[in-house]
């Protein structure tokens, strides 16, 4: 099984539509994060989750609503998007919260694929 | 203040020659972790190699190495006997850990070319 594998790979969407993204990790992690990364710009933060709770989210606008039922999955949905949201958006998993005693055990992020998501 | 700079947006570098990426970060966290990153045309960002601040040797990883100068919070990442495959988006990213937060920070990446 890859580490961690995203749904679908590739999006595109009207304005008024709703969509989902989907994450899965099958490592065993119970840290979950969506990133965005658009043409030209670094990868930016959008949620975070642990243990099923989102612990950080930022400033990101509603029209994207992520859900996280439990540590192995993380959804995206998207609502009424701008085609300023085009973009790369990329699910990762850590290990944090998981105290190891090894720091690159736990803080390393492995990222999924990505969706390519086009808005029209 | 951008936290991570990376001041290459492309590198060339021959097959089989060493490559060295430039990333210096700037963060006032006594305690923080370094990560690089590679990212094919495919998308998906594959870990390469960690640091974290209070290790004193460089981190190494098969052929990558990280040149970790913590006065200077630089963490350079070094490439030896580059490959075609190894043609790719580089990025490096900082994780600060004083704020408790988990999220990593990304610079702006590399773009690394391989050419035969």
């Amino acid at each position: 099984e890859t580490g961690v594998t995203q749904t679908p790979r590739h999006l595109v969407m009207g304005m008024t539509n709703k969509k989902s993204l989907k994450c899965e990790q099958h490592l065993g992690h119970n840290a979950m994060y969506w990133y965005k990364q658009s043409a030209k710009k670094p990868l930016e933060l959008m949620f975070v989750y642990n243990f099923k709770e989102q612990t950080e989210n930022n400033s990101v606008p509603s029209r994207f609503s992520p859900e996280c039922p439990n540590s192995s999955h993380l959804f995206l949905h998207l609502h009424t998007l701008q085609p300023e949201d085009s973009a790369l958006y990329l699910c990762a998993s850590s290990q944090d919260g998981i105290r190891t005693g090894k720091l690159a055990e736990q803080e390393t992020q492995y990222f999924g694929p990505g969706t390519r998501l086009l808005v029209l | 203040a951008q936290k991570i700079t990376q001041t290459q947006p492309g590198m060339f570098v021959q097959e089989k020659e060493a490559v060295t990426l430039d990333c210096t970060y700037d963060t006032s966290d006594q305690s923080y972790g370094l990560f690089w990153y590679k990212q094919p045309s495919s998308g998906e960002m594959i870990f390469l190699i960690y640091q974290g601040s209070y290790d004193e040797q460089n981190a190494t990883e098969g052929r990558y190495s990280l040149n970790f100068q913590k006065a200077r919070k630089s963490a350079n990442l070094v490439i030896s006997a580059s490959q075609l495959g190894d043609s790719a988006m580089y990025f490096c990213a900082m994780r600060e850990r004083d704020t408790g937060r988990r999220a990593l920070t990304f610079g702006s990446g590399t773009r690394l070319q391989v050419q035969p």
